[in-house]
């Protein structure tokens, strides 16, 4: 089955400093990965996804994603942290069988300070 | 673009009735929604999935006598909790993808809020 793990539940980074919110994937086949983002009593906004091509994978916001196979990763990264990034993200994997249903890690809250 | 609605935003019920969710494509028609529950810090979990003009698909352990799902138009699912209880009291968000073999994602939509009292 498909899963993404995020191995940390809070990442703390202090304004105008790099972030990176880890990710890791288990698939069969090819990943289908994503980056969603959170606010407080909001649903989900979309990032950026890998489907195919260019390992590094640029999205909204200023945020960035690189797709490691060796590695089996999927780390979100933005090179300077805003305030206003302070929320919660996702990383998800696309189901192969079915409906290709999204399957979600468990969150990750990014806190940016001042 | 790419836009999905739901109404209402917040409800407050009392214990033993029921709510309707519903979850609306404005600019787009969606063949698939998707259908998740979130508790409070805690990730999406996916309750069902459906597909218009047909039955809905549920996840294990999500009773499907108790949360209804009805995908009556290309734009259009509805969530109805029956009988609610206060255990099902959480956030409840809809998805929807668009109906393009091609399209690889899902448009979220903002949430409601349900509390049972």
């Amino acid at each position: 089955a498909q899963s993404v793990a995020q191995p940390e539940d809070q990442v703390n980074v202090a304004e105008g400093n790099p972030l990176t919110v880890k990710c890791t994937y288990s698939v069969s086949g090819n990943p289908y990965l994503f980056w969603y983002v959170q606010y407080p009593n909001r649903g989900l906004q979309f990032l950026l996804k890998y489907i195919t091509g260019d390992n590094l994978v640029k999205g909204s916001y200023g945020f960035e994603a690189e797709f490691n196979k060796s590695q089996t990763s999927f780390h979100l990264k933005k090179p300077s942290a805003l305030v206003s990034d302070s929320a919660l993200y996702f990383c998800a994997v696309r189901d192969v069988s079915g409906f290709q249903k999204l399957v979600f890690g468990t969150g990750t809250r990014l806190l940016v300070s001042p | 673009g790419a836009v999905v609605s739901q109404h209402p935003s917040w409800v407050i019920c009392k214990s033993g009735t029921s709510v309707k969710i519903e979850c609306r494509s404005l600019d787009f028609q969606a063949t698939t929604m998707f259908w998740y529950r979130q508790f409070p810090k805690q990730s999406l979990m996916l309750m069902a999935t459906s597909n218009e003009g047909s039955k809905a698909t549920y996840e294990q352990g999500v009773e499907k006598d108790k949360f209804l799902i009805n995908h009556a138009s290309l734009t259009l699912s509805t969530l109805t909790v029956t009988s609610a209880h206060p255990e099902d009291s959480s956030f409840y968000i809809c998805s929807a993808r668009p109906g393009s073999p091609s399209s690889y994602e899902q448009y979220f939509g903002p949430g409601t809020r349900l509390t049972v009292t």
